[in-house]
């Protein structure tokens, strides 16, 4: 079945750094891929999407691209902020169903 | 994007009770979905409530232990029924937005810890 991989946390940042945490699926087909972010205390929200191979998802000066060769959807920042502390999870759905897949979320600590 | 807000936001519950979560929804929607989400884990998807219709169970997630009710177009409920500390998490409410790309919108969650 579909399945998503991502790299271990916590990591740990100091402010201005640049960020990749790492995010690999396996989909029948070609999914929808979703980062989508928990600050402390609160529900998820949707960071960024790509619908299809080679589109790049952008928002709050994160970006990843849908790498369908290598199965990849890595997340990346140029210069992290403290509020950029949070829990990042990378998830997959196929277009038109309604379930979507979640790697197990990778913790995030921006040190001032 | 919807809005939604659940009930209780948290709460200590004792072996062998039953809690009723609330999750309401500024908007009419089509689907919603309740996660459960342990703790130091991954979200897992409990069930898919639509308005007017039987809960859609996921494999592992029973109707008599999770009960759902819909029984309007932005409002669901899922009772966590006789817990045991196992069944202390996160319990996170979703609606679906853009269905072109199965977007979902969460709820701040449910958290529950069971003594």
């Amino acid at each position: 079945g579909d399945s998503v991989t991502q790299m271990e946390g916590p990591v740990t940042l100091s402010e201005e750094a640049f960020l990749t945490i790492n995010c690999t699926y396996t989909a029948t087909g070609y999914p929808s891929l979703f980062w989508y972010v928990q600050y402390p205390g609160e529900g998820l929200q949707l960071l960024l999407k790509a619908t299809k191979a080679d589109d790049k998802g952008s928002n709050k000066g994160f970006e990843a691209t849908y790498r369908k060769e290598t199965t990849s959807f890595h997340l990346e920042k140029g210069s992290v902020q403290v509020s950029d502390s949070a829990v990042y999870f990378c998830a997959l759905s196929h277009t038109g169903g309604f379930k979507t897949i979640f790697g197990a979320g990778t913790r995030l600590f921006v040190k001032a | 994007s919807a809005v939604i807000s659940q009930k209780p936001s948290r709460d200590i519950c004792q072996r062998g009770t039953s809690l009723t979560i609330q999750c309401q929804v500024d908007s009419q929607v089509t689907m919603m979905f309740w996660y459960r989400q342990q703790p130091g884990q991954s979200l897992t998807l409990i069930a898919t409530a639509n308005q007017g219709s039987e809960a859609t169970y996921e494999s592992g997630f029973v109707i008599d232990k999770f009960p759902i009710s819909r029984p309007n177009l932005t409002f669901s409920t899922l009772t966590v029924s006789n817990m045991s500390p196992e069944d202390s998490s996160i319990y996170l409410c979703s609606v679906d937005g853009d269905r072109a790309y199965n977007e979902q919108f969460f709820g701040p969650g449910t958290r529950l810890t069971v003594l």
